[in-house]
């Protein structure tokens, strides 16, 4: 099976902007979860979106967004960009019912 | 709350010596315990979990670990480390019972020298 997709893997914006990442998790796997990586704050729980609906969320202001399409596919949105956004954006995707996640590459964004 | 700390920010082994890297959590009931390992670059992988049973988890690329209740430890460990192990190890909680809303310590880099 393909692993965990995430595009773009870099990106740039500018301060104010807006920003969608996109997540194809394992086919079949239907839980995808969102973190933010970054050297002060270490891995941080963003959200986890089962079946299109969202199931936990982390302690993120509400800048940050995401949902989940039919196919199980994910995207998070971050509206007007602080520098401190910049991070590494990973997702993960989990089968039902298991401990286990997987995650992609990551997304890195850079804020200027 | 649960939390999770990893002591040490690095850890620096000979190759062929023993290695531990460790992990002690923090939570109100039972917990879920994973290990994952990040390499330069790269999204983490999945190294093992404990989630009930035998105190002795086995895992990917030779990799233990060890549960400890009454320390509220779960060290990682490896008789024979390897250059290649040379990684960012994240230990892991979680109270629930799905993959959900997993709680990371802030990671120990792993050196294993020649």
């Amino acid at each position: 099976k393909a692993g965990v997709t995430q595009t773009p893997r870099y990106l740039i914006k500018t301060r104010g902007q807006q920003v969608t990442l996109s997540c194809s998790p394992i086919s079949g796997h239907r839980s995808v979860s969102w973190y933010q990586q970054t050297p002060g704050q270490g891995l941080q729980f963003l959200f986890e979106y089962f079946s299109e609906t969202q199931r936990n969320k982390g302690n993120f202001p509400g800048r940050f967004s995401g949902r989940q399409f039919s196919n199980s596919r994910s995207e998070m949105n971050v509206s007007t960009l602080e520098l401190g956004d910049s991070a590494l954006y990973l997702c993960a995707s989990s089968p039902s019912n298991s401990y286990e996640q997987y995650f992609g590459p990551g997304t890195r964004l850079t804020v200027t | 709350a649960q939390s999770v700390a990893q002591p040490e920010d690095q850890v620096n082994v000979a190759e062929g010596n023993p290695l531990t890297v460790k992990c002690t959590y923090s939570v109100s009931g039972n917990p879920y315990l994973f290990w994952y390992v990040q390499y330069p670059n790269r999204g983490l992988q999945f190294l093992l979990k404990y989630i009930t049973g035998d105190n002795l988890v086995k895992g990917s690329y030779g990799f233990e670990a060890e549960f400890n209740k009454s320390q509220t430890s779960f060290h990682l460990k490896k008789p024979s480390a390897l250059v290649s192990d040379s990684a960012l190890y994240f230990c892991a909680v979680s109270l629930y019972s799905s993959a959900s809303k997993i709680i990371f310590g802030s990671g120990t880099r792993l050196s294993i020298r020649p």
